[in-house]
């Protein structure tokens, strides 16, 4: 089974700040991964796919990158609705997804 | 617009079989779209369960797979899903999610049951 690693599990920023969370799998999985965003009390929310993908409707200062085994999400100006845990999700492993153990984001 | 929505019940005693429906609309299992079933104990992340594709093809996962069961209703749109012997470890909430499978991604979540296992 393929698995996801996910650094930091938390991290506090300043409004305005540059924030990147990072996954890394077990093995290749070239750029099957999607990213989520998941706010209290909420059901996970697509923010991106295939890596690099954003999901309609996403703001842009959201962006993903990476291939193989090291994946980057990365907000561009940290605002205050973007306090949230993200997790990573690989989908190489078909039939079986697996889910990074997140990062919870807050505001200094 | 696409909805999902889990019923079921919110506590359920150990041993017992946890029995959950999804039901959905603006939408159709139709070819590369399937529904999984996904739980997410406190404070922790995302456990993939189950899929039942446009074929009713159906698909667990390895460690749980023995006490998994998902079915489709194609008439009502719905899609259950029963875990049995349930034990205080499976404390979750559990979501439905539409998965588009050439991505891999679930793209719409019901809003999640919490179901509660303790005697």
């Amino acid at each position: 089974d393929v698995q996801m690693t996910q650094s930091p599990s938390s991290l506090s920023a300043s409004v305005g700040d540059k924030v990147t969370i990072t996954c890394q799998a077990s093995q290749h999985i070239s750029k099957a991964l999607n990213w989520y965003q998941q706010k209290p009390g909420k059901s996970p929310k697509l923010l991106i796919h295939d890596a690099s993908t954003l999901e309609a409707g996403v703001p842009s200062r959201f962006s993903g990158g990476g291939s193989g085994t090291d994946f980057v999400l990365t907000i561009d100006s940290l605002q205050p609705e973007d306090i949230a845990r993200y997790y990573c999700q690989q989908y190489d492993d078909i039939p079986l997804p697996t889910f990074g153990g997140g990062t919870r984001v807050e505001i200094k | 617009q696409v909805t999902l929505k889990e019923a079921g019940p919110a506590l359920v005693k150990p041993t017992q079989t946890l029995t959950l429906t999804c039901t959905f609309s603006g939408f159709s299992l139709t070819s590369g779209v399937c529904l999984s079933w996904i739980r997410q104990p406190p404070g922790k992340a995302p456990e993939w369960l189950a899929r039942i594709d446009w074929d009713a093809d159906e698909y667990y996962s390895k460690s749980l797979k023995t006490r998994l069961t998902i079915s489709k209703d194609s008439s009502k749109n719905q899609v259950v899903f029963t875990m049995t012997n349930m034990d205080p470890g499976d404390t979750a909430t559990y979501y439905c999610a539409r998965e588009i499978m050439v991505s891999g991604k679930f793209d719409s979540w019901g809003p999640g049951v919490l179901v509660a296992v303790s005697s």
